[in-house]
């Protein structure tokens, strides 16, 4: 059974950090692609970052450009978020999810398992 | 990166048919047959209905499908029931190869 478990939030000042994981279990882990997607309380989904299987290709939101870095450790099975200069339209779930896909150098965005998402909140 | 055009509501009574539509540009769901739609029950992580336009997932009822036409796609669901009622999102690959969601379907089944 695939199973994908977000831990890491919680409640940050604004210009604070904080890094996001995700265990992986049930599937070969190194053979893909994975995401980062967030969800600001009563609002829509927002895809934030997607690394490779190997870790050579990452790509990110223009909104956490240069603030967010996304990486995986695949001897653990695990995937990250390392996420600084919070700002509080940073604050919602933010979910991990499984892509199914690879075009060759980027994830199709096509998410066939997610995480039940951990809470992130920024905040004074 | 604007997020896909989505309606915000759409509305149907059980047995019926309804679609929503997803309109990006050529550089995301006119360019590319990567188009997903996910349905999220409140408080849940959301679920893959449909990938790459027009796949059903193993376990996905048949009353779901997906299309896609020049730079609109759309997902049709057939028989409502009331376990349809939910939020839809439609989501593409873009050409800088990163993704985009819709801004979100409110799905009421009367």
């Amino acid at each position: 059974e695939v199973r994908l478990v977000e831990s890491g939030g919680g409640l940050v000042n604004p210009g604070g950090s904080l890094r996001l994981s995700c265990a992986a279990s049930g599937f070969t882990f190194s053979s893909y692609s994975l995401n980062w997607v967030r969800q600001a309380p009563g609002k829509g989904l927002e895809w934030v970052s997607s690394i490779s299987g190997t870790s050579k290709y990452k790509y990110y939101a223009d909104s956490v450009k240069g603030r967010f870095t996304i990486s995986r450790d695949n001897t653990k099975n695990s995937l990250y978020l390392q996420m600084n200069s919070l700002r509080d339209e940073d604050t919602a779930v933010y979910y991990c999810a499984r892509d199914s896909g690879w075009t060759g150098t980027a994830a199709l965005m096509s998410n066939d398992y997610w995480g039940q998402g951990t809470l992130v909140t920024v905040s004074s | 990166q604007s997020a896909l055009t989505q309606p915000a509501s759409v509305s149907g009574s059980p047995g019926q048919s309804i679609t929503i539509s997803c309109t990006g540009t050529s550089s995301d769901v006119g360019g590319y047959n990567y188009v997903s739609w996910y349905q999220q029950h409140p408080g849940k992580a959301p679920k893959l209905m449909i990938s790459e336009v027009s796949n059903r997932p193993s376990g996905v009822s048949t009353r779901f499908s997906g299309s896609k036409s020049g730079n609109t796609a759309s997902l049709t669901i057939s028989g409502l029931q009331a376990e349809d009622e939910a939020d839809y999102y439609c989501s593409s690959y873009t050409s800088d190869s990163r993704g985009v969601f819709g801004g979100g379907t409110k799905l009421t089944v009367l």
